[in-house]
């Protein structure tokens, strides 16, 4: 089975600043996504940003990026310029499926972003 | 469009009791999926669907059943609620595997007491 790791409980920055959250997964799939969702105090589940393993480019989605290293299995974002708005939690996810219909998302425990104004 | 509905929002149950928790989505998405957070932690699916007759267990599956009948609807049943189902369920759909998005539902608060 499929794990994801996320080893900071929680982060805090200054507003404009940059911050990285780091993410480990273990999988023995070659093919996969990674995604990081957002859940501010709305528990709203919003996507961020998603990564395809088979891309060696990092995404990028406006001030979000990714740092995809597939040899290591480790999936960080690092949010540029942060905002006020950028506080929430963040949960990085792997997606794991197969050609049988087989599908879901393997969350980890998160990490709360705070955003000091 | 509304996206992803749930409802309940909120619900208390007693143990023992049952109930029905509705999902209902409008992007006519083949998968759907159940999930519920608990404090503190990331998301655990329960159930999976990947199109209208069709189910599957996920990670955590004791406990409750599910059914998809057409492709909008993707209910949750808890039979004999207990103390450790307490938690926040969210359902999602996805129009297919991959790179697709799973767009989330707002959640229930479900508290069994």
């Amino acid at each position: 089975a499929q794990t994801v790791t996320q080893s900071q409980p929680e982060m805090s920055v200054q507003e404009a600043e940059t911050v990285t959250l780091s993410c480990t997964y273990d999988t023995s799939e070659s093919d996969y996504y990674l995604f990081w969702y957002k859940q501010p105090p709305s528990r709203q589940m919003i996507l961020v940003i998603r990564q395809e393993a088979y891309k060696q480019q990092n995404a990028t989605e406006n001030r979000f990026s990714v740092n995809f290293q597939k040899a290591a299995k480790s999936f960080s974002l690092k949010i540029s310029d942060s905002q006020l708005g950028d506080a929430a939690m963040y949960f990085c996810a792997y997606r794991w499926y197969s050609g049988g219909g087989a599908d879901g998302l393997t969350f980890g425990k998160g990490t709360h972003l705070i955003i000091q104004p | 469009n509304a996206g992803v509905t749930q409802t309940p929002k909120f619900r208390i149950l007693k143990i023992g009791q049952s109930m029905t928790l509705q999902c209902t989505q409008d992007m006519n998405h083949n998968y759907m999926y159940w999930y519920r957070q608990d404090p503190g932690m990331g998301l655990k699916l329960i159930y999976y669907s990947v199109g209208a007759g069709i189910t599957d267990k996920g990670e955590v599956p004791n406990g409750y059943n599910v059914s998809r009948s057409t492709t909008e609807d993707f209910p949750l049943r808890l039979e004999l609620a207990a103390p450790s189902q307490t938690s926040v369920y969210f359902c999602a759909s996805s129009h297919s595997s991959g790179a697709y998005e799973q767009y989330f539902g707002p959640g229930t608060r479900l508290t069994v007491t």
